[in-house]
Parts: C-alpha cells; structure tokens; sequence
C-alpha cells in the first residue's frame, strides 16, 4: 500500500482565499506531482518536481505555485482561489527508475464558492 | 499534438470478458500504462507495456502494438468490483506521461 498523505480531503472556501494543499510521502521519491482532475475527464498536470528545491510547471500552472524544501513535501498554493478552480488535486509520487508507476494520494476535493 | 483515445463507456455483464482499447500518438513512446480508478477514489497502477505482445496478470492482460500505436486492456471473469474507469497513459519522450480521458466500466449482475 503506498504511503501518500493528502490534506484536506475536502475544502469548501470563498472566492479571494488563499488555500495551501498538502501533500507529504514516505517512501523516499524524488519523483512528485500534482495533477487536477474534473469528473470524466483526463487528469491535467500542474506542476512537478524531479527532488529537492526542483520544480517544473505542467500544463495548468498559470495560477498556482508548489515548493519542494523536504523530499517527503510537496504543498500546493492557491493565491486567490475562484469557482474555476473548483475540482480534484492529486498528489502523485513515482520511483525515478519507474516513471510511468504512480502512487497517488486520495485527493484533495475543492470548492470555491 | 499529442493525443490518446478511447471509449467514453462500455457495459458489461458480470462475468464475461470485457476489452477496453486505447489508440495513442505521442512525441516519442516509453512504455504505456493501464489504471483504475473507482468512483471518488485515486488511481492505482495496473499494468505496463513498453515491448509488443500480451502481458498477463491474473484475471487483467494488457496487449501493446508499437507500429500501432495501439493498447488493449482485458479483464476476464467480470466482477462487480470491476466497475471502475479504466486509464490509458503514455511515457513520452520527455518521460512525462499523457493521459487519456478514461472507460467507464459498468458492469451489469
């Protein structure tokens, strides 16, 4: 079973708010991510990190920021969360000798009213 | 682009066999993987191609055509736990991977 912690699980905020998704592993990879999910739809990359104090912009990065001080911590931050950013993030961490095999978190479900 | 396809949904009946295909075109190809993701839930890992031909794992196979560009994944003996979205992913050249949208898996008693 991995070892992927994501917190919170839900959050429900208003419009404005600054928002810090955590996400923490214990199985010593390099390898982390975030990804945003809407239902019934591809998962979209965000940001990532190859290890400490590296981190990389995805796809859907415009409008969030991530840090990588600790090889277990990858936080997520929403400066100023809108009802666009309504969704599922999930955290993700991968071997770097096994790329494509991810262990990802539960997710964290947000609504921004 | 780069792009990855395959069925919105499909039925099926408990028990039975079911295939789910996955078609891809990728800046470069370093293996293909199949997840499951249930309803609220994260994915998890199911299986890996990078060379042609079947791999088989229990009652899951997944089958790989490079010159293709084309996946299959195969469940056999149908349980109701099977219910579940089905990804296809692809390994590019820059070793990230590229998802596609996801099978929805009904299966029917």
């Amino acid at each position: 079973e991995a070892d992927i912690y994501q917190t919170p699980r839900y959050l429900v905020i208003g419009t404005g708010k600054k928002i810090t998704l955590e996400c923490s592993q214990t199985m010593g990879h390099d390898k982390m991510y975030w990804y945003q999910q809407d239902p019934g739809m591809e998962l979209h990359l965000i940001h990532y990190s190859y290890g400490v104090n590296s981190t990389e912009k995805g796809d859907l990065s415009s409008e969030s920021t991530v840090s990588r001080i600790r090889t277990e911590h990858f936080p997520l931050t929403l400066e100023s969360a809108r009802p666009s950013h309504t969704s599922q993030y999930l955290c993700a961490s991968s071997d770097p000798g096994e790329a494509g095999e991810l262990f990802f978190g539960e997710g964290s479900r947000l609504t921004v009213l | 682009g780069q792009n990855i396809d395959q069925p919105t949904e499909m039925t099926a009946t408990e028990g039975a066999i079911v295939q789910i295909n996955c078609t891809y075109q990728t800046s470069g190809f370093n293996g293909l993987f199949w997840y499951q993701q249930h309803a609220g839930e994260a994915p998890t890992f199911l299986s890996y191609n990078v060379l042609d031909g079947l791999e088989e794992k229990g009652r899951f196979s997944s089958f790989l055509s490079r010159s293709k560009g084309y996946s299959y994944l195969l469940l056999k003996e149908l349980q109701m736990k099977d219910s579940a979205s089905y990804l296809c992913a692809v390994l590019d050249s820059n070793y990230q991977l590229i998802w596609g949208a996801g099978t929805k898996l009904i299966i029917k008693p």
